[in-house]
Protein backbone atom coordinates (compact mmCIF):
# COMPACT_ATOMS: atom_id res chain seq x y z
CA UNK A 1 0.00 0.00 0.00
CA UNK A 2 2.65 2.55 -0.92
CA UNK A 3 -0.27 5.21 -2.11
CA UNK A 4 2.18 8.44 -2.94
CA UNK A 5 6.19 8.16 -3.54
CA UNK A 6 8.35 10.72 -3.82
CA UNK A 7 12.05 10.51 -4.80
CA UNK A 8 14.36 11.62 -3.56
CA UNK A 9 14.00 12.86 0.50
CA UNK A 10 17.04 14.60 0.64
CA UNK A 11 18.68 16.38 -1.93
CA UNK A 12 21.31 19.72 -2.07
CA UNK A 13 22.42 21.37 -5.41
CA UNK A 14 24.36 24.22 -6.29
CA UNK A 15 22.76 27.48 -8.32
CA UNK A 16 21.96 27.15 -11.96
CA UNK A 17 22.14 22.93 -11.67
CA UNK A 18 18.83 21.55 -12.47
CA UNK A 19 16.91 18.06 -11.45
CA UNK A 20 13.46 16.46 -11.52
CA UNK A 21 12.01 15.77 -8.30
CA UNK A 22 10.01 12.13 -9.02
CA UNK A 23 6.54 11.61 -8.12
CA UNK A 24 4.56 7.84 -8.72
CA UNK A 25 0.97 7.28 -6.90
CA UNK A 26 -0.22 3.65 -6.77
CA UNK A 27 -4.43 4.62 -6.05
CA UNK A 28 -5.34 5.28 -10.10
CA UNK A 29 -6.39 8.65 -9.68
CA UNK A 30 -7.02 11.24 -11.82
CA UNK A 31 -5.55 14.44 -9.64
CA UNK A 32 -2.29 15.13 -9.04
CA UNK A 33 -0.48 18.30 -7.39
CA UNK A 34 3.11 19.60 -6.61
CA UNK A 35 3.27 22.15 -3.27
CA UNK A 36 6.29 23.97 -1.75
CA UNK A 37 5.80 24.41 2.10
CA UNK A 38 8.13 27.51 3.21
CA UNK A 39 8.12 28.30 6.72
CA UNK A 40 5.85 30.43 8.18
CA UNK A 41 3.63 30.24 4.65
CA UNK A 42 1.79 26.82 4.95
CA UNK A 43 1.76 25.00 1.61
CA UNK A 44 1.37 26.68 -1.80
CA UNK A 45 0.32 25.14 -4.80
CA UNK A 46 3.11 25.23 -7.88
CA UNK A 47 1.74 22.69 -10.84
CA UNK A 48 -1.31 20.44 -11.15
CA UNK A 49 -2.55 17.61 -13.44
CA UNK A 50 -6.12 16.95 -14.04
CA UNK A 51 -4.73 13.76 -15.95
CA UNK A 52 -2.51 12.27 -18.68
CA UNK A 53 -1.82 14.87 -20.76
CA UNK A 54 -3.61 17.58 -19.17
CA UNK A 55 -1.11 20.22 -16.84
CA UNK A 56 -2.00 23.61 -15.58
CA UNK A 57 -0.23 26.35 -13.21
CA UNK A 58 -0.95 26.85 -9.85
CA UNK A 59 -0.11 29.61 -7.54
CA UNK A 60 3.99 29.86 -7.82
CA UNK A 61 5.00 28.69 -10.66
CA UNK A 62 7.70 29.94 -11.75
CA UNK A 63 10.84 28.40 -12.00
CA UNK A 64 9.35 24.83 -12.52
CA UNK A 65 8.44 22.85 -15.37
CA UNK A 66 5.82 19.79 -14.77
CA UNK A 67 3.96 16.73 -17.65
CA UNK A 68 2.20 13.59 -17.05
CA UNK A 69 2.33 11.34 -19.55
CA UNK A 70 1.25 8.49 -17.68
CA UNK A 71 -1.57 8.59 -14.66
CA UNK A 72 0.87 7.15 -12.08
CA UNK A 73 3.94 9.92 -12.45
CA UNK A 74 4.28 13.53 -12.39
CA UNK A 75 7.83 14.95 -12.14
CA UNK A 76 8.70 18.63 -11.09
CA UNK A 77 11.36 19.66 -13.16
CA UNK A 78 13.66 22.61 -11.75
CA UNK A 79 15.44 24.10 -14.75
CA UNK A 80 17.90 26.70 -13.31
CA UNK A 81 17.94 25.91 -9.56
CA UNK A 82 18.08 29.44 -7.52
CA UNK A 83 18.50 29.59 -3.57
CA UNK A 84 14.76 31.21 -3.45
CA UNK A 85 13.54 27.61 -4.28
CA UNK A 86 15.07 26.28 -1.21
CA UNK A 87 12.01 24.32 -0.12
CA UNK A 88 9.82 21.02 1.33
CA UNK A 89 8.48 19.88 -1.82
CA UNK A 90 5.08 17.69 -1.42
CA UNK A 91 3.60 15.94 -3.96
CA UNK A 92 -0.33 15.21 -3.67
CA UNK A 93 -3.06 12.90 -5.09
CA UNK A 94 -6.58 12.51 -4.92
CA UNK A 95 -9.15 10.86 -7.25
CA UNK A 96 -11.06 13.73 -8.85
CA UNK A 97 -14.86 12.83 -9.39
CA UNK A 98 -14.98 12.34 -5.45
CA UNK A 99 -14.53 16.17 -4.51
CA UNK A 100 -14.98 15.63 -0.57
CA UNK A 101 -11.84 13.41 -0.81
CA UNK A 102 -8.54 14.57 0.48
CA UNK A 103 -5.90 14.68 -0.96
CA UNK A 104 -3.09 12.47 -0.33
CA UNK A 105 0.44 13.36 0.33
CA UNK A 106 4.23 12.20 -0.09
CA UNK A 107 6.58 12.16 2.21
CA UNK A 108 8.18 15.59 0.86
CA UNK A 109 11.72 16.16 -0.50
CA UNK A 110 13.60 17.94 1.16
CA UNK A 111 15.79 20.72 -1.30
CA UNK A 112 18.44 22.83 -0.32
CA UNK A 113 19.43 25.07 -3.06
CA UNK A 114 23.43 26.85 -2.09
CA UNK B 1 -6.58 38.40 1.39
CA UNK B 2 -5.67 35.93 3.72
CA UNK B 3 -8.19 32.81 2.49
CA UNK B 4 -7.19 30.53 5.56
CA UNK B 5 -6.41 32.26 9.40
CA UNK B 6 -4.96 29.97 12.01
CA UNK B 7 -3.97 32.76 14.47
CA UNK B 8 -2.42 30.24 16.92
CA UNK B 9 1.18 29.97 16.26
CA UNK B 10 1.60 27.35 19.31
CA UNK B 11 -0.19 25.59 21.88
CA UNK B 12 0.27 23.03 24.78
CA UNK B 13 -1.91 21.18 26.49
CA UNK B 14 -1.55 18.53 29.13
CA UNK B 15 -1.91 14.94 27.99
CA UNK B 16 -5.46 13.86 28.03
CA UNK B 17 -7.21 17.12 28.27
CA UNK B 18 -8.94 18.64 25.19
CA UNK B 19 -7.33 21.05 23.07
CA UNK B 20 -8.91 23.41 20.05
CA UNK B 21 -7.16 24.91 17.10
CA UNK B 22 -8.49 28.03 15.51
CA UNK B 23 -9.32 28.43 12.04
CA UNK B 24 -11.39 31.10 10.25
CA UNK B 25 -12.16 31.17 6.37
CA UNK B 26 -12.80 33.30 3.86
CA UNK B 27 -14.83 32.66 0.75
CA UNK B 28 -17.85 33.40 -1.53
CA UNK B 29 -18.36 30.63 -2.85
CA UNK B 30 -21.01 28.53 -1.31
CA UNK B 31 -19.91 25.27 -2.39
CA UNK B 32 -16.55 23.95 -0.50
CA UNK B 33 -14.82 22.25 1.67
CA UNK B 34 -12.47 22.15 4.80
CA UNK B 35 -9.79 19.81 5.50
CA UNK B 36 -6.91 19.58 9.02
CA UNK B 37 -3.93 17.72 8.25
CA UNK B 38 -1.65 16.68 10.80
CA UNK B 39 2.76 17.36 10.52
CA UNK B 40 4.52 15.88 12.75
CA UNK B 41 8.30 15.98 13.16
CA UNK B 42 8.80 13.74 10.59
CA UNK B 43 7.46 15.90 7.95
CA UNK B 44 4.94 14.22 6.44
CA UNK B 45 0.77 15.31 5.74
CA UNK B 46 -1.59 13.04 7.36
CA UNK B 47 -5.24 13.69 6.92
CA UNK B 48 -7.38 14.23 9.63
CA UNK B 49 -11.16 15.34 9.16
CA UNK B 50 -13.16 17.07 6.39
CA UNK B 51 -15.99 19.08 6.55
CA UNK B 52 -17.97 19.96 3.55
CA UNK B 53 -20.06 23.41 3.53
CA UNK B 54 -23.13 21.73 2.68
CA UNK B 55 -23.05 19.36 5.80
CA UNK B 56 -25.64 19.46 8.28
CA UNK B 57 -23.58 17.61 11.15
CA UNK B 58 -20.01 18.76 12.69
CA UNK B 59 -17.30 15.82 11.57
CA UNK B 60 -16.41 13.33 14.28
CA UNK B 61 -13.47 11.14 13.34
CA UNK B 62 -12.17 9.48 16.47
CA UNK B 63 -10.73 11.84 18.95
CA UNK B 64 -10.75 14.66 16.26
CA UNK B 65 -14.02 16.54 16.01
CA UNK B 66 -14.99 19.64 13.88
CA UNK B 67 -16.75 22.58 15.23
CA UNK B 68 -17.89 23.88 12.01
CA UNK B 69 -19.85 27.65 12.63
CA UNK B 70 -20.63 28.90 9.09
CA UNK B 71 -22.05 31.92 9.62
CA UNK B 72 -18.63 32.73 11.16
CA UNK B 73 -16.92 31.28 8.84
CA UNK B 74 -15.34 29.13 11.52
CA UNK B 75 -13.86 25.18 11.78
CA UNK B 76 -11.80 24.73 14.43
CA UNK B 77 -10.49 21.49 15.34
CA UNK B 78 -10.86 19.91 18.62
CA UNK B 79 -9.09 17.20 19.40
CA UNK B 80 -10.37 15.25 22.75
CA UNK B 81 -7.87 13.22 25.38
CA UNK B 82 -4.64 14.45 24.13
CA UNK B 83 -1.61 12.17 23.64
CA UNK B 84 2.01 12.93 23.47
CA UNK B 85 1.89 11.42 20.02
CA UNK B 86 -0.59 14.65 19.34
CA UNK B 87 2.92 16.95 19.35
CA UNK B 88 3.05 18.10 16.02
CA UNK B 89 2.29 21.04 13.44
CA UNK B 90 -1.80 21.37 12.53
CA UNK B 91 -2.59 23.02 9.16
CA UNK B 92 -6.44 24.04 8.32
CA UNK B 93 -7.30 23.90 4.59
CA UNK B 94 -9.64 24.98 1.96
CA UNK B 95 -11.41 23.43 -1.25
CA UNK B 96 -13.13 25.98 -3.35
CA UNK B 97 -15.74 25.09 -6.05
CA UNK B 98 -16.43 21.26 -5.15
CA UNK B 99 -18.09 20.39 -7.91
CA UNK B 100 -15.94 22.29 -10.61
CA UNK B 101 -13.07 19.94 -11.98
CA UNK B 102 -9.62 20.00 -9.90
CA UNK B 103 -9.64 22.52 -6.93
CA UNK B 104 -6.58 23.65 -5.31
CA UNK B 105 -6.19 22.99 -1.41
CA UNK B 106 -5.21 26.72 0.33
CA UNK B 107 -3.35 26.26 3.33
CA UNK B 108 -3.10 28.25 6.57
CA UNK B 109 -0.13 28.85 8.28
CA UNK B 110 -0.68 26.13 10.82
CA UNK B 111 -0.37 25.80 14.53
CA UNK B 112 2.37 24.19 16.56
CA UNK B 113 0.81 21.19 19.14
CA UNK B 114 2.82 20.30 22.37
CA UNK B 115 1.45 17.76 24.56
CA UNK B 116 3.32 17.81 27.39
CA UNK B 117 3.19 14.78 30.19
Amino acid sequence: NAGVTQTPKFQVLKTGQSMTLQCAQDMNHEYMSWYRQDPGMGLRLIHYSVGAGITDQGEVPNGYNVSRSTTEDFPLRLLSAAPSQTSVYFCASSPGHYSNQPQHFGDGTRLSIL
Amino acid sequence: AQKITQTQPGMFVQEKEAVTLDCTYDTSDPSYGLFWYKQPSSGEMIFLIYQGSYDQQNATEGRYSLNFQKARKSANLVISASQLGDSAMYFCAMREGMNTGFQKLVFGTGTRLLVSP
